[in-house]
This record gives C-alpha cells, sequence and structure tokens, in this order.
C-alpha cells in the first residue's frame, strides 16, 4: 500500500537553481495539496487542487508552480529557488467529498543554499 | 478568509494529567474540522474528525460553533500521546488549512 508517495526525499539546491518536487498517489483521489512546514509556523497550503484539470492559489503560492499531471499526480516546481524557501515540503491527497481524511506523504526535506 | 488558530506552542504536562489542546477557527461557512497529529519520525496522520463525535486513543473533540472552536481534549494523557498536534479547517471548496500546531510534550 504505498498510498502518497513523494521524490526527492532530501535535495540541497544552489540558490537560483529550479526543482520539481514529484507526488503521486494510487488512492484515486480527487484533491491534491501541496504544504510547507517551517517551524513555529505549522504547515501553510502552498497550492491545491479541489479535482484533475484545476488547481489554485493558497496561503503562500509565491515563488511555486504546480502541475495536476493526472489524476495521479500533482507536482510542484521551485523556478529560482531562494534560501527562504528551505524547509520541508508534503504533499497530500483526499477523496475531497464531506469530512473525508487527507493523506500525507513522508516529506522532502529541501534546504537552499 | 478561512483561519486556524492554535495558541499554544507547546503543552507540558504529567502523566496521568488531563489535557486539552485548544483550537479556534475562522470561517463564513459550515466548516469540516479535523485534529492530525505527527509523532515522531512518522507522517501526518488523522486523529478525529468532529462529524464522527469519535473517541480515538482516549482524545474526544466537539464542534462549539457558538465559540468557533475545536478543542481536543483526553482525561488522563500518556507518554505515548507525546507529538505534535495540528486542527485544520476544510472549505466547500476543498481547500484544506491548518493551524500552526501544538506540540504536547507528556513527562513521566
Amino acid at each position: 500500500n504505498a498510498g502518497v508517495t513523494q521524490t526527492p526525499k532530501f535535495q540541497v539546491l544552489k540558490t537560483g537553481q529550479s526543482m520539481t518536487l514529484q507526488c503521486a498517489q494510487d488512492m484515486n483521489h480527487n484533491s491534491m495539496y501541496w504544504y510547507r512546514q517551517d517551524p513555529g509556523m505549522g504547515l501553510r497550503l502552498i497550492y491545491y487542487s479541489a479535482s484533475e484539470g484545476t488547481t489554485d492559489k493558497g496561503e503562500v503560492p509565491n515563488g511555486y508552480n504546480v502541475s495536476r499531471l493526472n489524476k495521479r499526480e500533482f507536482s510542484l516546481r521551485l523556478e529560482s529557488a531562494a534560501p527562504s524557501q528551505t524547509s520541508v515540503y508534503f504533499c497530500a491527497s483526499s477523496f475531497g467529498g464531506w469530512n473525508t481524511e487527507a493523506f500525507f506523504g513522508q516529506g522532502t526535506r529541501l534546504t537552499v543554499v | 478568509a478561512q483561519r486556524v488558530t492554535q495558541p499554544e506552542k507547546l503543552l507540558s504536562v504529567f502523566k496521568g494529567a488531563p489535557v486539552e489542546l485548544k483550537c479556534n477557527y475562522s470561517y463564513s461557512g459550515s466548516p469540516e474540522l479535523f485534529w492530525y497529529v505527527q509523532y515522531s519520525r512518522q507522517r501526518l496522520q488523522l486523529l478525529l474528525r468532529h462529524i464522527s463525535r469519535e473517541s480515538i486513543k482516549g482524545f474526544t473533540a466537539d464542534l462549539n460553533k457558538g465559540e468557533t472552536s475545536f478543542h481536543l481534549k483526553k482525561p488522563f494523557a500518556q507518554e505515548e500521546d507525546s507529538a505534535m498536534y495540528y486542527c485544520a479547517l476544510r472549505t466547500g471548496f476543498q481547500k484544506l488549512v491548518f493551524g500552526t500546531g501544538t506540540r504536547l510534550l507528556v513527562s513521566p
């Protein structure tokens, strides 16, 4: 039972470099999410996709782009990484119906130097 | 705008003491509220949801629409309850937002 799978688990980038964080779920979920987790700030929503073909900004979208490639996959792209984007990134998915549970990936620890 | 507030960053109690983790929300519509827990080196996972009115691992949470609160309670804390707890709110547009979290530390 894979659930929500994120790649990579760890990454170090230099300022200005670009990269894409991958997320895939095998639960046939409609909604997918990207969060960043920072000490003292909890989980902040970057982008979400309520259903295949739609994406919307969350609380902290600046510096990021997303692609809902298909129902399974939701990628997060950093076009020009900055030290302020050093964080732990979590992908999550849910069916999206009333009171349905969100399932989380194991996280990607990103350091921008 | 939707907002979830968890006023305590850290809650430290002794084993056997009662625990209450506070959560207040701001949302004009009909809220869906959840508590998620993150144990050390584990994925974030659902603890309970308001619609179920269930007790999980001895924890309960009651939605109080008048006070816009969804506090998490347990009468007798255990050491294995030590974890990071997040309150979460989902809107009708499937936007799921979290509070800043409360770290619960239960000492022997």
